[in-house]
């Protein structure tokens, strides 16, 4: 079964503070994507990667970097964690060709709460 | 930037009810997807789209690809108490965005009748 997982489900952080989130996916895909979730806004794009050491900004990347050093693993990062930063973190993950190449699959998210 | 329209916001059904909802775009699409989310947990895909016209199914669920390539449409027949949740359409643009990337709408609110 194709899997995308996150490294916490809940995590709860200081205003200040520097975090990681971490996501796997062992479907083989090129492309990665980090999105925020919020009441009434839906999915926003932060950031996404279409290849080990490649990301590109999403719509809102402010106060956000990424990393991709292997092609399974894709973290984001808040340099310095702030209170309206406390939001639901979804990654995905998609193939670069074939059939399926526009279907993005999740993980199962991560609730962040900056104190 | 692009957003899709996604109606109704929420709806009540009580079991054994037929659902319907749906997703418009200003900008022609060649791909439709259909996600569903239970609470705390991530979007799962239930339909992919790539042809207009295209009527797809999955058990009870069917999502068609509009003929003007600028809408779709997900029907739940005789739903059931774990057919509550979100559903989420997604697209993308025939002449935009970057590879991959998905347009998303802000989903519709599955709940069951008190």
């Amino acid at each position: 079964d194709v899997k995308v997982t996150q490294s916490s489900r809940y995590l709860v952080k200081r205003t200040g503070e520097k975090v990681f989130l971490e996501c796997v996916q062992d479907m083989d895909h090129e492309n990665m994507f980090w999105y925020r979730q919020d009441p009434g806004l839906g999915l926003r794009l932060i950031y996404f990667s279409y290849d080990v050491k490649m990301k590109e900004k999403g719509d809102i990347p402010e106060g956000y970097s990424v990393s991709r050093e292997k092609k399974e693993r894709f973290s984001l990062i808040l340099e310095s964690a702030s209170t309206n930063q406390t939001s639901m973190y979804l990654c995905a993950s998609s193939p670069r060709q074939g059939a399926s190449y526009n279907e993005q699959f999740f993980g199962p998210g991560t609730r962040l709460t900056v104190l | 930037g692009q957003q899709l329209n996604q109606s109704p916001q929420s709806m009540f059904i009580q079991e054994g009810e037929d659902v319907s909802m749906n997703c418009t775009s200003s900008s022609i699409f060649n791909t439709w997807l259909w996600y569903k989310q239970d609470p705390g947990e991530g979007p799962v895909l239930l339909i992919a789209l790539y042809k207009a016209g295209e009527l797809t199914s999955n058990g009870r669920l069917t999502a068609q690809f509009g003929i003007t390539r600028k809408d779709s449409f997900l029907n739940i027949s005789a739903s059931i108490p774990s057919d509550v949740g979100i559903y989420f359409c997604a697209g993308r643009e025939f002449y935009g965005g970057s590879q991959g990337n998905l347009i998303f709408g802000k989903g519709t609110k599955l709940s069951v009748k008190p």
